[in-house]
């Protein structure tokens, strides 16, 4: 079946550095790919939508130059929390459509990582 | 934009039928999605409409009524590992997800 692979699951950094989570579909090609951020006990949150070779498309509300996205091939795309703060402590989730198990609409997961800003 | 709508917290008994609603307003529409989320994972595919209709997935089966912007999903044989969160999802024009704030399911011996 359709497999979203995401690392790292967790990560602690000191606040003002930067975090790269990876994103990557592992059996199946995802030209589109969706980034996510839930704080405890609420739901997902849209954040961008990562476009292979073009720039990703930000919600409102959410800093472009903060949330650095790249998707620079078929089965990868990146999201690099620059300048992390406490704030930024959340759960951040990808996901891809497609696979041919799952359907064209059907979005895959990856696993999410747990991000602490210390 | 899409606003969905659905409960805070349900209970059922183990063994026994739950329906979870949804209600959804949306100016795009591709389908919508119900998906089981367990505390600290991500969430995993359970069921999704896109046309009128009843879709039925063993335990699961999802409901929806466009002209009424409403969808449910119906759990049967209720087990204790399907306490978990129930998430309603619609998918927009450019095929991504918009959540609602989940139902949590709590299932009691």
């Amino acid at each position: 079946g359709a497999v979203v692979s995401q690392h790292p699951s967790w990560v602690i950094c000191k606040s003002g550095t930067s975090v790269k989570i990876e994103c990557r579909s592992l059996d199946f090609q995802a030209t589109t790919m969706f980034w996510y951020r839930q704080f405890p006990k609420q739901s997902l949150m849209l954040m961008a939508t990562s476009n292979e070779g073009s720039k990703a498309t930000y919600e409102q509300g959410v800093e472009k130059d903060k949330f650095l996205i790249n998707h620079a091939s078929l089965t990868l795309s990146t999201l690099t929390v620059t300048s992390a703060h406490p704030e930024d402590s959340s759960f951040y989730i990808c996901s891809a459509p497609g696979g041919e198990s799952t359907g064209a609409n059907v979005l895959t997961f990856g696993a999410g990582s747990r991000l602490t800003v210390l | 934009g899409q606003n969905i709508d659905q409960p805070t917290e349900m209970t059922a008994t183990e063994g026994a039928i739950v329906q979870i609603n949804c209600t959804y307003q949306t100016s795009g529409f591709n389908g919508l999605f119900w998906y089981q989320q367990h505390a600290g994972e991500a969430p995993t595919f359970l069921s999704y409409n896109v046309l009128d209709g009843l879709e039925e997935k063993g335990r699961f089966s999802s409901f929806l009524s466009r002209s009424k912007g409403y969808s449910y999903l119906l759990l049967k044989e209720l087990q204790m590992k399907d306490s978990a969160s129930y998430l309603c999802a619609g998918m927009n024009s450019g095929y991504a997800l918009n959540f609602g704030k989940g139902t949590s399911l709590l299932v009691t011996p």
